[in-house]
């Protein structure tokens, strides 16, 4: 099978543009989570979404909002950015079935807010 | 909150020596605990984990152990090489119907010298 993809790879914008990120799932997941990575936070989850439901939520501000398609592909929009949301947003996902619980992460895009 | 303490935050070992890395959580409802290994600019992956079941696992060189009365959980490295030299992520969620919600540590980089 495929692995996770996530489109695209690098993003440059400005303060107060606002960026879609994309995330294909391997086929048959239905558990769509995203997380922030940074050198001084390390991995923070955002939120998931399973059944084109969000299911879970963190602690990220309004401004950072997602969805999910029929076919599970999943994106996370940031709205209004700020030089802080430069970071590697990582989406995974999962079977989440019974034990099938692994999350399986994606390469990232690496978002650089100037 | 949800919480989970990663220590030591670096580890530098001989090769061959063994590596320990601990983690406490802080949710009692927690009831899977992965361990991720990223590599310098490639995605996280996972490389062991373990249910709140079972006390230990084990896998070639690589061996989780699970203390849920005080809710700390640990990875061990044997005979270490070059190549487990990498950034190691504890994380832990409340498992099934919930994995997309993993709550990691702060990580710890590991080094291992030739």
């Amino acid at each position: 099978k495929a692995g996770v993809t996530q489109t695209p790879r690098y993003l440059i914008k400005t303060r107060g543009q606002q960026v879609t990120l994309s995330c294909s799932p391997i086929s048959g997941h239905r558990s769509v989570s995203w997380y922030q990575q940074t050198p001084g936070q390390g991995l923070q989850f955002l939120f998931e979404y399973f059944s084109e439901t969000q299911r879970n939520k963190g602690n990220f501000p309004g401004r950072f909002s997602g969805r999910q398609f029929s076919n599970s592909r999943s994106e996370m929009n940031v709205s209004t950015l700020e030089l802080g949301d430069s970071a590697l947003y990582l989406c995974a996902s999962s079977l989440d079935a019974g034990y099938q619980e692994t999350q399986y992460f994606g390469p990232g895009t690496r978002l650089l807010v100037l | 909150g949800e919480n989970v303490e990663q220590h030591p935050s670096t580890l530098s070992v001989q090769e061959g020596d063994s590596a320990v890395i601990k983690c406490t959580y802080s949710d009692s409802a927690s009831n899977y605990f992965p361990w991720y290994k990223q590599e310098l600019g490639k995605r996280p992956q996972l490389i062991i984990d373990i249910r709140s079941n079972v006390g230990e696992k084990k896998d070639q060189r690589i061996a989780v152990t699970l203390n849920k009365t005080a809710k700390h959980f640990s990875l061990h490295i044997t005979e270490t090489q070059p190549e487990d030299s990498a950034v190691y992520f504890c994380a832990a969620s409340r498992g099934s119907g919930n994995t997309g919600k993993l709550i990691f540590g702060q990580g710890t980089t590991l080094q291992v010298k030739p």
